[in-house]
């Protein structure tokens, strides 16, 4: 079956040490997300791509970093993980929407739950 | 700028009783909605979507959503509910302007018991 995969689904890191999370896809969407999801939150979207475009949202903290070598990978890094920076991150594509609109369902990895020490 | 609410964030009900989780979206222009699935310590999955058309979407696992513009609501129904069905839903938009991602709501636990 076609998918998106998460590896690992549970990662565990020091506080500052950086870590490296990664996703792939086997549907061979344009658009590949990275979201953030603390306990009982709706998931938060840290950046995306569009194709090989990379779009940051605002907010994102500059520790985020993101890249995406290739259409059916995409790799999120922590580069000094801080405690509040626990939680689920999830993968998901979709395909690109006709005129770029983000109408597309997105597909969803099983998460990579990430705790720090 | 577009946002999603969801009113309830749990709706404990008995088992093969309907049940309706709502959503009320706010936009300026015209959306398309969506409503996700998450179980636990796993990712969302795309439980139905309305993009134009019938605005009486139907869904996996029985589950169906009503679009109503002039309410700007997306609510969700189920007409008999089984222990699986447990689960966080979460509503989310799309505008229909430019390049957009989705917005999502904060979720509504759906707790199921005997």
């Amino acid at each position: 079956d076609a998918m998106v995969i998460q590896n690992p689904r549970y990662q565990v890191t020091q506080f500052g040490k950086p870590v490296t999370l990664s996703c792939s896809q086997t549907l061979n969407h344009n658009v590949m997300y990275w979201y953030q999801q603390k306990s009982s939150q709706a998931p938060k979207l840290l950046f995306h791509y569009y194709d090989k475009d990379f779009n940051n949202e605002a907010d994102t903290p500059d520790n985020f970093q993101s890249r995406r070598p290739n259409t059916s990978f995409c790799f999120l890094d922590i580069r000094s993980p801080g405690l509040g920076d626990a939680a689920m991150y999830l993968c998901a594509t979709s395909r690109a929407g006709t005129g770029r609109k983000g109408n597309q369902p997105q597909h969803f990895g099983d998460g990579t739950r990430l705790s720090i020490l | 700028a577009q946002s999603v609410t969801q009113l309830d964030s749990q709706v404990p009900v008995f088992e093969e009783a309907p049940v309706e989780l709502r959503c009320n979206y706010s936009s300026s222009v015209s959306v398309y909605l969506f409503w996700y699935v998450q179980y636990p310590n796993q990712g969302l999955q795309l439980l139905l979507k309305y993009l134009s058309g019938s605005t009486l979407v139907k869904g996996i696992n029985g589950f169906e959503a009503e679009f109503n513009k002039s309410q700007t609501s997306f609510h969700l129904r189920k007409p008999s509910v089984h222990i699986s069905d447990t689960a966080e839903y979460f509503c989310a938009v799309v505008t229909n302007s430019g390049y957009s991602t989705l917005t999502f709501g904060k979720g509504t636990m759906l707790l199921v018991s005997p």
